[in-house]
């Protein structure tokens, strides 16, 4: 397994425009995260999938933000009608989740989106 | 809620140099304690993580140990070397939640 993946990369994208990054975790991990991470900060916590349904959202997670898990492997993040302050690296991380353990999470290399 | 403050950056040595970078939090229960590095243009790694108290950390020269008492999880390193300059962050996961992260400290090695 060559961990998670994601894509693209970069994406560079005009104010109002819809986008979308994927995220393909570690095969067989049930968790799967998605942070943001702006220039000289800590990654924020957006949400959080087990298998296929989503457990939590953070309050950063406007409206304009959807993520999906359909069948339990890969997700996807969309964010419409972007702004130029949703600029930040998206992180995507997944792990092994157990019951009762606080199992280490394993992060790609990120989507770094630009909103011009 | 959960939280991690870790001392701000950049902390700026040379090498061979002693590393200290401080990390304390606030949770309720018994969280599992990280430590993640994220080198240029990398994502982020886990560098080091201890489960419960009085456990020790280590990897690649670095050390960390989880004290409940000051609610701390200090990272150190006897001996730095130039490709140790990265960025630095403390997590911590709780009730088998999700990450939560400090802001990160910068480190820069000068040879």
């Amino acid at each position: 397994d060559t961990g998670v993946s994601q894509n693209p990369r970069h994406k560079i994208t005009k104010r109002g425009q819809n986008v979308t990054f994927r995220c393909d975790p570690i095969s067989e991990h049930n968790r799967l995260y998605w942070y943001r991470q702006t220039l000289g900060q800590g990654p924020e916590f957006l949400t959080y999938f087990q298998n296929e349904a989503q457990l939590e959202k953070s309050r950063l997670l406007s409206d304009r933000f959807s993520a999906e898990r359909p069948k339990g492997s890969f997700s996807t993040l969309e964010i419409q009608r972007t702004e130029q302050g949703d600029s930040a690296m998206y992180l995507c991380a997944s792990s092994p989740w157990d019951r009762g353990s606080n199992t280490e999470a394993f992060f790609g290399q990120g989507t770094r989106l630009t909103v011009v | 809620g959960d939280s991690v403050t870790q001392m701000e950056g950049p902390v700026t040595l040379s090498e061979e140099a002693f590393l200290t970078i401080n990390c304390t939090y606030t949770a309720t229960g018994y969280p599992s304690l990280f430590w993640y590095v994220q080198y240029p243009g990398e994502g982020l790694q886990l560098l080091l993580k201890a489960t419960k108290a009085d456990d020790k950390g280590s990897n690649k020269g670095f050390e960390a140990t989880y004290r409940k008492e000051t609610t701390s999880f200090h990272l150190e390193k006897g001996s730095v070397q130039v490709s140790d300059s990265a960025v630095y962050f403390c997590a911590l996961i709780n009730a088998g939640n999700m990450l939560t992260f400090g802001g990160g400290t910068r480190l820069m090695v000068k040879p």
